[in-house]
């Protein structure tokens, strides 16, 4: 079955230090889509950066980057120079279908809270 | 902005009663989706629509319907509701194709009471 799995409940990282975001997922399709987003304490969900099943590149949006390992279905986030407004939830998500229709599964999130 | 609104922002009601949210998507986007996030939970995609049609369903109860209009605004019933179905709804929108991003609205805050 289709899952998203994100480990790490909650993280603390020091002001202007990297932090990596761990998500693993697991399916049967061959194409599909990863996304982050990022969730304020305000309640926007805020998109960050997306990798598709067959980009050999990592994607990158300025500080963050998306540590994508095939193989091991791995989509870590990686954000570079943490900001205190960094601190949110952030949310893995896959998206798997085609010719318009389409389905997202979303992992628990991982709560960041960035120390000053 | 994402582009993407929802109304209302807030609504609370009783339990038993019938609540109708509302999405308009960006402009061009004609696909929509619904989410429902509860408490500290995560996204739980409930239902797509694309262009008029639905076409993916996720964990939707049989109390809660959608539909999507010609205009491409969508409508996201619940009823029979439950002190449970408390939650934050999402609606987002996006592009055809595997890789379009998401928009999403600011939500509707439901309180069952």
């Amino acid at each position: 079955a289709q899952k998203i799995t994100q480990t790490q409940p909650g993280m603390f990282v020091q002001e202007k230090e990297a932090v990596t975001l761990d998500c693993t997922y697991d399916t049967s399709d061959q194409s599909y889509g990863l996304f982050w987003y990022k969730q304020p304490s305000s309640g926007e969900m805020i998109f960050l950066i997306y990798q598709g099943s067959y980009d050999e590149q990592n994607a990158t949006e300025g500080r963050y980057s998306l540590n994508f390992q095939k193989a091991r279905k791995s989509a870590n986030l990686v954000i570079s120079a943490s900001q205190l407004g960094d601190s949110a939830m952030y949310f893995c998500a896959m998206r798997e279908g085609s010719s318009g229709t389409y389905k997202y599964i979303f992992g628990t999130g991982t709560r960041l809270k960035v120390l000053a | 902005d994402s582009g993407v609104t929802q109304t209302p922002k807030h609504l609370i009601t009783a339990t038993g009663q019938r609540v109708t949210l509302r999405c308009s998507p960006r402009s061009g986007d004609l696909s929509v989706y619904w989410y429902q996030q509860s408490l500290d939970q995560g996204l739980q995609f409930l239902i797509q629509y694309y262009n008029g049609e639905e076409r993916a369903k996720g964990n939707i109860l049989e109390r809660f319907s959608a539909q999507q209009f010609p205009d491409l605004h969508s409508e996201l019933n619940l009823s029979s509701l439950e002190l449970g179905d408390s939650a934050l709804y999402f609606c987002a929108s996006s592009e055809a194709g595997l890789s379009a991003e998401q928009y999403f609205g600011p939500g509707t805050r439901l309180t069952v009471t």
